[in-house]
């Protein structure tokens, strides 16, 4: 969905870089998520926000921070890449119709594809 | 923890010919969602599922829940080149924790 960008599209950098995704929507949903992809493993949640005073960790938030700035606007921080992050990320939001659920439909960005050499 | 394992990993489908994708869980769903993510593209939603062996139709798509709410089928009729592309579960638990299925990935033969 173009109401989920991702910045950047594609990343290159080295082992021991300091790295900062950005995720940004216009769909005025308050919870927000960031996945990576990983060939076989499907879609992994690092870290998920329900709104802008909640941040928790997923599955596998080792090695990640995130922010969440505003309301539409959530960042995902590599603090010293290493090479098994390299990956394909995803922001995605969901609205709150269901608050009985932690995880409504899923709104994915376009991703950024990271390498870490 | 909760676990979605999804098989085939792979499906090579002859065009016009149809085939089915399975999603299990180890534990009780409260729901189960079903992605598709065409090449190079991102997941898009498909379709919920909530109750106890509910079935839903998108076109030649027919997506199942199990009756324990712990299993997912997605079928796919007279498959088309469109279809091309991995399809994703995901269930959410009751203790609200979102799980993916690895996907199974379509390729179709014309």
């Amino acid at each position: 969905d173009a109401d989920v960008t991702q910045t950047p599209r594609n990343r290159i950098t080295k082992t021991g870089k300091r790295i900062m995704l950005e995720c940004s929507q216009t769909k005025g949903h308050d919870r927000m998520y960031w996945y990576r992809q990983d060939p076989g493993l499907g879609l992994r949640l690092i870290y998920y926000s329900f709104d802008v005073k909640d941040i928790n960790k997923g599955e596998i938030s080792d090695g990640y921070s995130v922010s969440r700035q505003a309301q539409a606007k959530f960042s995902l921080s590599l603090e010293s890449a290493i090479p098994n992050q390299t990956a394909l990320y995803f922001c995605a939001t969901s609205d709150s119709l269901n608050p009985g659920w932690r995880a409504d439909t899923q709104y994915f960005g376009p991703g950024t594809r990271l390498t870490v050499l | 923890g909760q676990q979605v394992m999804q098989i085939p990993q792979y499906q090579h489908v002859q065009e016009g010919e149809d085939f089915t994708t399975y999603c299990n869980s180890s534990t009780t769903l409260s729901n189960i969602q079903w992605y598709k993510q065409r090449p190079g593209g991102h997941p898009v939603f498909l379709i919920q599922l909530v109750k106890s062996g509910e079935v839903k139709k998108q076109k030649r798509l027919t997506f199942q829940f199990g009756e324990a709410k712990k299993n997912s089928s997605l079928h796919i009729t007279a498959t088309q080149t469109t279809d091309v592309g991995t399809y994703f579960c995901a269930g959410e638990s009751n203790d609200y924790k979102l799980s993916f299925g690895a996907g199974t990935t379509v390729t179709v033969r014309a």
